[in-house]
């Protein structure tokens, strides 16, 4: 079964660091693109960042040189780093997948999250 | 890229809901459908415009045409109470777009 779990959340305080992981089962983490998403309490969704399968990241505005995405594939597994935590951070965070289509013969990203983790609260607060 | 949904929509049960997502020549890109209900992750309902996941039910249904994309959920159930978001791939900033959410609320 394709499963997704995340873990690492907790309560930091402003300025603070935190490392979120993402264990993935039932298919390769390196195979597919996959994003960080969260969502802030009683707000809609946010895009915070993407491992692409080919190796490149990319970063929302507004976490990019606080946050770091990282995959490791000998443990199928997706992280992200946290430093410099702000309140606005305050979130769940979800791991998501994005899945692998065939375009004219060539696999490529679908654009969109299939599979996504239960999630796992961050909240920054003095 | 934006993406603007109604904050809310109410419909009573058996009759039919419907979501839209405005966004700048929308028609032009894939749209996707995500449910969430309180305290779960979503959950993906409609991808690329029209098609449905497997289990998804056929009461769920999507179009997509010029500024509008829309959810259209039939013979509606008290199950399906949720929030709903429209999201989209764009090539600027933010690949991933998400709408504002739509809050649906059964009668």
């Amino acid at each position: 079964e394709v499963q997704l779990l995340e873990s690492g959340g907790g309560l930091v305080q402003p300025g603070g660091s935190l490392r979120l992981s993402c264990a993935a089962s039932g298919f390769s983490v390196s195979s597919n693109y996959m994003s960080w998403v969260r969502q802030a309490p009683g707000k809609g969704l946010e895009w915070v960042s993407v491992f692409q399968s080919g190796g490149r990241t990319y970063y929302a505005d507004s976490v990019k040189g606080r946050f770091t995405i990282s995959r490791d594939t000998s443990k199928n597994t997706l992280s992200l780093q946290m430093n410099s935590l702000r309140a606005e951070d305050t979130a769940v965070y979800y791991c998501a997948r994005d899945p692998v289509t065939m375009v004219r013969g060539v696999t490529a990203p679908a654009y969109y999250m299939d599979v996504w983790g239960k999630g796992t609260t961050v909240t920054v607060s003095s | 890229y934006v993406l603007t949904q109604p904050p809310s929509v109410s419909v009573a049960p058996g009759q039919t809901a419907r979501i839209t997502c405005g966004g700048n020549n929308i028609g032009n890109k894939g749209v996707q459908w995500y449910q969430q209900k309180p305290g779960q992750a979503p959950v993906l309902v409609v991808f690329d415009d029209s098609d449905r996941p497997s289990g998804i039910p056929e009461r769920f249904s999507g179009s997509n045409s010029g500024n509008t994309a829309t959810l259209t959920i039939s013979r509606v159930e008290a199950g399906d109470e949720a929030d709903y978001y429209c999201q989209v791939w764009d090539s600027g900033s933010d690949p991933y777009v998400f709408g504002t959410g739509t809050k649906v609320s059964v009668l």
